[in-house]
């Protein structure tokens, strides 16, 4: 079985500065793909990033960067000058390699950016 | 480009009522549909996937049930609503793509009461 740990709760920081939000994950798959989503208080689920497990590089989409360590099981989303529309909640999922594309959800850590 | 419909985006309904929630998808054809739940403060849960009409895979035995009877519509059911059914609901479909990503639809806020 999977599974994808989010161990914080909640992170402030102040705009302008970056920030990392930890997840870190357990299968016995050697293919799976990793997800990072943002939930703004409005509900919605916005893809931000993704990578997969064979990929040599760490991905990275405008502002946000993926810390893929894999021996360590470590997936950690890096936002870089933070934004105030950056508050959110952000979770992290991991998809098995089967073709139904099922995801699995950390409980998600909110972020609240500062003036 | 891909949309999905969910409605209605929120409602209030009594415990033992009949639920129906509709999720439709614009823009793409035989795609994968998902439902998940998320209570309040906590991560999303799968509860169901279908990758064809009248096809239907159940990822948590619970009091609701699921129907696609067409191919760009799923349907979220329950015959009589638990206080524990409460919570937003999302449907979502695989952008098929690069990285098959999942993309969602506005969601449904469920309170039982």
């Amino acid at each position: 079985a999977q599974k994808i740990t989010q161990t914080q709760p909640g992170m402030f920081v102040q705009e302008k500065e970056a920030v990392t939000l930890d997840c870190t994950y357990d299968t016995s798959d050697p293919s799976y793909g990793l997800f990072w989503y943002k939930q703004p208080s409005s509900g919605e689920m916005i893809f931000l990033i993704y990578q997969g497990s064979y990929d040599q590089q760490n991905a990275t989409e405008g502002r946000y960067s993926l810390n893929f360590q894999k021996a360590r099981k470590s997936a950690n989303l890096v936002i870089s000058a933070s934004q105030l529309g950056d508050s959110a909640m952000y979770f992290c999922a991991m998809r098995p390699p089967s073709g139904y594309s099922t995801l699995t959800f950390g409980k998600g850590t909110m972020l609240l950016v500062s003036p | 480009s891909q949309t999905i419909h969910q409605w209605p985006a929120t409602l209030v309904q009594p415990v033992g009522s009949p639920l129906s929630l509709e999720c439709t998808v614009e823009g793409t054809s035989n795609p994968n549909l998902y439902w998940y739940r998320q209570a309040a403060g906590r991560g999303l849960q799968l509860l169901f996937y279908s990758v064809g009409i009248g096809q239907i895979s159940s990822e948590v035995p619970q009091n609701l049930s699921a129907s696609r009877p067409q191919d760009r519509q799923f349907i979220l059911s329950s015959k009589k609503l638990l206080l524990s059914d409460s919570g937003f609901y999302l449907c979502a479909c695989m952008r098929a793509g690069h990285y098959n990503e999942q993309f969602f639809g506005p969601g449904t806020r469920l309170t039982v009461l």
